[in-house]
């Protein structure tokens, strides 16, 4: 499976843009990049995902490298309601192989919001 | 309606016993997963199901026994489990097993092995 890598922590200050990084050197071609995020006590929350361009929605960007190995969620005014563990996930596209319908979690980064 | 409702959400059970978690969600998903998370941790995938059949089980102990009886409805049975199995078990669901398609998860069961 494609493995992840990203910052074990990150701080912020509320209302300042947030750029959590993610490493994805062995993505392949048809691999989507998602981003959930886990606030305590709660379940994971989809945040966003793309393939190549970059992402837009409600929630968040996301910046994908021109290689695609690296990808970044920006948040653009943190919240203290953004506090949580953020996860880069590699979803392959592909029927057929172990990981396909997977959706597996790395360690993830754990935001701190300052007020 | 985008939610995937889990019950209980706490369980307290014996090592003798046996009870079950139930998963439900009315999206129209087709696909559908069991994970388990130990405190701060991430959550670990233990079964996938897609229409209704299982098509991954990640190495689960037998003690653990998914069902999917309809579109809607996942199940886990859980017979003879061990205290270190206490964990918060999640369920998700979505509209494919491909990239394309984002999960929904729910609140969660949160279940004590005594």
């Amino acid at each position: 499976d494609a493995k992840t890598t990203q910052p074990n922590s990150m701080e912020s200050n509320e209302e300042e843009p947030v750029h959590l990084p993610c490493n994805h050197s062995t993505i392949s071609g048809t691999d989507y990049i998602h981003w959930y995020r886990q606030l305590p006590s709660q379940g994971p929350e989809y945040v966003i995902h793309g393939l190549t361009s970059n992402v837009n929605n409600r929630m968040a960007s996301l910046a994908i490298a021109e290689d695609r190995k690296s990808s970044t969620l920006i948040l653009h005014r943190a919240t203290l309601r953004d506090a949580a563990v953020y996860y880069c996930i590699l979803r392959v596209t592909n029927a057929g192989g172990t990981s396909y319908g997977k959706l597996t979690f790395g360690q993830g980064t754990i935001l701190t919001v300052h007020p | 309606d985008t939610e995937v409702t889990q019950t209980p959400k706490h369980l307290v059970m014996g090592m003798t016993n046996k009870k079950s978690l139930k998963c439900e969600q009315h999206m129209g998903h087709r696909a559908m997963y069991w994970y388990k998370q130990k405190a701060k941790k991430p959550p670990e995938l233990m079964f996938v199901y897609s229409y209704e059949k299982l098509s991954i089980n990640e190495s689960v102990p037998s003690r653990f026994s998914p069902e999917c009886p309809n579109s809607s409805l996942l199940n886990l049975h859980l017979h003879a489990l061990q205290p270190e199995d206490s964990a918060l078990y999640l369920c998700a669901s979505s509209h494919g097993r491909t990239g394309l398609t984002e999960a929904f998860f729910g609140q969660g069961t949160r279940l004590t092995v005594v």
